[in-house]
């Protein structure tokens, strides 16, 4: 089965700092990876997504993550944080076969300070 | 924009009595999933639901677990017996496509067992 790690628990950062969120996976065969993000009170939402191609990927917001296979990584980087983007983000593994359920990692706060 | 909606957003409820958790699912979609959180833990993967039919299911979805469609737009997770360590937040998630892991999630209904 695969697993997901997120290292960092909470990240604090100034308006205009950038960013960038750990996340680590572990799984035999091809994956999909994704960030979501939860504001105060509000639903997960999907930040971005990869499944092939380019492994720089783009989502809303001006985030981007990198998939660097050798290292079973999928960092969410931001160059600029705004106190908009306070809130939780979970990087999330999807394997095949009995692994095809999403699996989040445990999440990393962020709160950005104005 | 459609979004996935779930009540209550909080129930309380006496360590062995029934609850239920109550989804309305975006209404084009035709994959469903219970998730749960408990808390400073991960999401974790409950179920899957297509077809009037259970697809997947985890090993925390034991048979006090039950998931219905009973009409044509909502989503019921059902949990009988309860246990104190159900307390949890539940999220119910749709999607169109089934393997494209792009869920998208309703806010959570919070069941405090006691």
């Amino acid at each position: 089965a695969q697993s997901v790690s997120q290292h960092n628990h909470h990240v604090i950062l100034s308006e205009a700092a950038s960013l960038e969120l750990g996340c680590n996976y572990s799984y035999g065969g091809t994956v999909n990876l994704f960030w979501y993000v939860q504001y105060p009170g509000q639903h997960l939402q999907l930040l971005l997504k990869y499944f092939s191609g380019d492994p720089l990927v783009k989502g809303i917001k001006g985030f981007e993550a990198e998939f660097i296979k050798s290292k079973f990584s999928f960092n969410l980087r931001k160059p600029s944080v705004q106190w908009s983007d306070t809130a939780e983000y979970f990087c999330a593994v999807r394997g095949s076969g009995s692994a095809r359920q999403l699996t989040f990692g445990s999440g990393t706060q962020l709160t950005v300070l104005p | 924009e459609p979004e996935v909606t779930q009540t209550p957003s909080h129930q309380v409820t006496q360590m062995g009595q029934e609850v239920i958790l109550r989804c309305v699912p975006i209404s084009n979609h035709l994959y469903f999933y219970w998730y749960r959180q408990i808390l400073g833990q991960k999401v974790e993967f409950l179920v899957s639901f297509y077809n009037n039919e259970i697809s997947e299911k985890s090993e925390i979805f034991d048979d006090r677990f039950s998931v219905e469609r009973p009409d044509g737009s909502n989503f019921t997770l059902k949990i009988r017996s309860t246990k104190l360590e159900d307390s949890a937040m539940y999220f119910c998630a749709s999607s169109r496509e089934r393997n494209t892991g792009e869920l998208f999630f309703g806010e959570g209904s919070r069941l405090t067992v006691l």
